[in-house]
């Protein structure tokens, strides 16, 4: 199982330029995120699902959109890249039973370069 | 809501045992996480707690006190592989979601 893939590894965008970030997971997992890392800050939520077809904001929202189209795969789209979105980007998944631990894991990160 | 609080930076030597202190202030607890992550890499999955006291997986344990909002994660026999940020995560209540401190680095010296 290759877990949990992410594409692209890194990224430099123009201020202004779109692009969408993939999520992959072959675990068969019921719930996906998407968080952001920050120098000082730790992992910030952005977006996540509990579901395929289903979506919800996190704690960052602004400025980015997501799909959950298939069970598998969970996309992070920017419109209009800013600079204050550089910074390294990390899905993660876990399966869906709440009564247990089920811990999230965590795909390597897409590091994006906005200028 | 939650609020997470954990130091920035701890130094140690090799072979010897730190104590990462994590604090939280949360509207619903339902467990607490602690991942590894080294630099540029994914965070780890390392121990879960969601009853007092104290959870040992070989080297690492994690303690956990609800009534003081409060838990440590405990290295012993530190050795270089162990540099690397770690990171408390709260689980909320009837929550999907984790909320993660800043991370604490920590650096093991020869």
């Amino acid at each position: 199982n290759a877990g949990v893939t992410q594409t692209p590894k890194f990224r430099v965008l123009k201020t202004g330029q779109s692009m969408t970030l993939l999520c992959a997971q072959d675990m068969n997992h019921e719930y996906m995120y998407w968080y952001r890392q920050d120098p000082g800050m730790g992992l910030r939520l952005i977006h996540y699902s509990v579901g395929e077809g289903t979506t919800a904001k996190g704690e960052v929202p602004d400025g980015y959109n997501v799909s959950r189209l298939k069970k598998q795969n969970f996309l992070l789209g920017l419109e209009s890249a800013a600079p204050s979105q550089t910074s390294v980007y990390f899905c993660a998944s876990r399966d869906g039973d709440r009564d247990l631990i089920h811990e999230q894991y965590f795909g390597p990160g897409t590091r994006l370069t906005v200028t | 809501g939650q609020n997470i609080d954990q130091p920035t930076e701890m130094t140690a030597t090799e072979g010897a045992i730190v104590q990462i202190n994590c604090t939280y202030q949360t509207s619903g607890f339902n467990g607490l996480f602690w991942y590894q992550q080294h630099a540029g890499e994914a965070p780890t999955f390392l121990s879960y707690n969601v009853l007092d006291g104290l959870e040992e997986k070989g080297r690492f344990s994690s303690f956990l006190s609800r009534s003081k909002g409060y838990s440590y994660l405990l290295l012993k026999e530190l050795q270089m592989k162990d540099s690397a940020s770690y990171l408390c995560a709260v689980r909320g209540l009837g929550d999907y979601k984790l909320s993660f401190g800043a991370g604490t680095t920590v650096t093991v010296r020869a």
